[in-house]
């Protein structure tokens, strides 16, 4: 079985633009979550998707958005960059999301804002 | 406000020593999981403790989870430096959907 993917992997942009990044879950998760890893902050939960639902949002601005399509694939949007949201942006996919289901998480997007 | 803090910050061992990793919060959670992440991938889970006082063996990683549901501990014994990573632990509270990660271990393990 597949794992989650992540693409780009690599992502270099300036301040001001804009930028989104995908995942692709193992096949059957239907939850898909985003995280934001810093060497200052550690990982922050972003927000939770589940069927196209968006059940949960971390305390991040809302130039941080996302979005989940029938297929459980997810993206999210970062507007208006700024140099602080340089960051390794990991996604986590599960059967249904919660504490109690494990989840697998892609290798990350590597995020540098100049 | 970090939920969860994890201590030591960094290790440093030879191979073959014990350590304890330590993840604390004034705050309960119901269930709490511990990662291991490794540069240029993301984390992987390796255990998952639900209940107060439950103690979970991997090979030679012990978890144990707290009596109160507030901190965790994860033993490592007989060290290898296959063990090198960044060690994380993560809790959700009450029906969430969210992991509360602490900032994690760096550990180092050198033959």
């Amino acid at each position: 079985k597949a794992g989650v993917t992540q693409t780009p992997r690599y992502l270099i942009k300036t301040r001001g633009q804009q930028v989104t990044l995908s995942c692709s879950p193992i096949s059957g998760h239907r939850s898909v979550s985003w995280y934001q890893q810093t060497p200052g902050q550690g990982l922050q939960f972003l927000f939770e998707y589940f069927s196209e639902t968006q059940r949960n949002k971390g305390n991040f601005p809302g130039r941080f958005s996302g979005r989940q399509f029938s297929n459980s694939r997810s993206e999210m949007n970062v507007s208006t960059l700024e140099l602080g949201d340089s960051a390794l942006y990991l996604c986590a996919s599960s059967f249904s999301g919660g504490g109690s289901d494990t989840q697998y998480f892609g290798p990350g997007t590597r995020l540098t804002v100049l | 406000t970090q939920l969860l803090e994890q201590s030591p910050q960094f290790l440093s061992i030879q191979e073959g020593e014990n350590l304890t990793v330590y993840c604390n919060s004034s705050s309960v959670f119901s269930s709490l999981q511990w990662y291991r992440q490794e540069p240029g991938e993301g984390p992987v889970l390796l255990v998952t403790v639900v209940t107060g006082g439950e103690v979970k063996k991997l090979k030679r990683l012990t978890f144990q989870f707290g009596d109160a549901r507030k901190d965790s501990s994860l033993h490592i014994t007989a060290a290898q430096p296959g063990d090198t990573g960044l060690y994380l632990c993560a809790g959700v509270q009450g029906s969430g959907y969210a992991l509360n990660f602490g900032k994690g271990t760096s550990l180092l393990v050198t033959p």
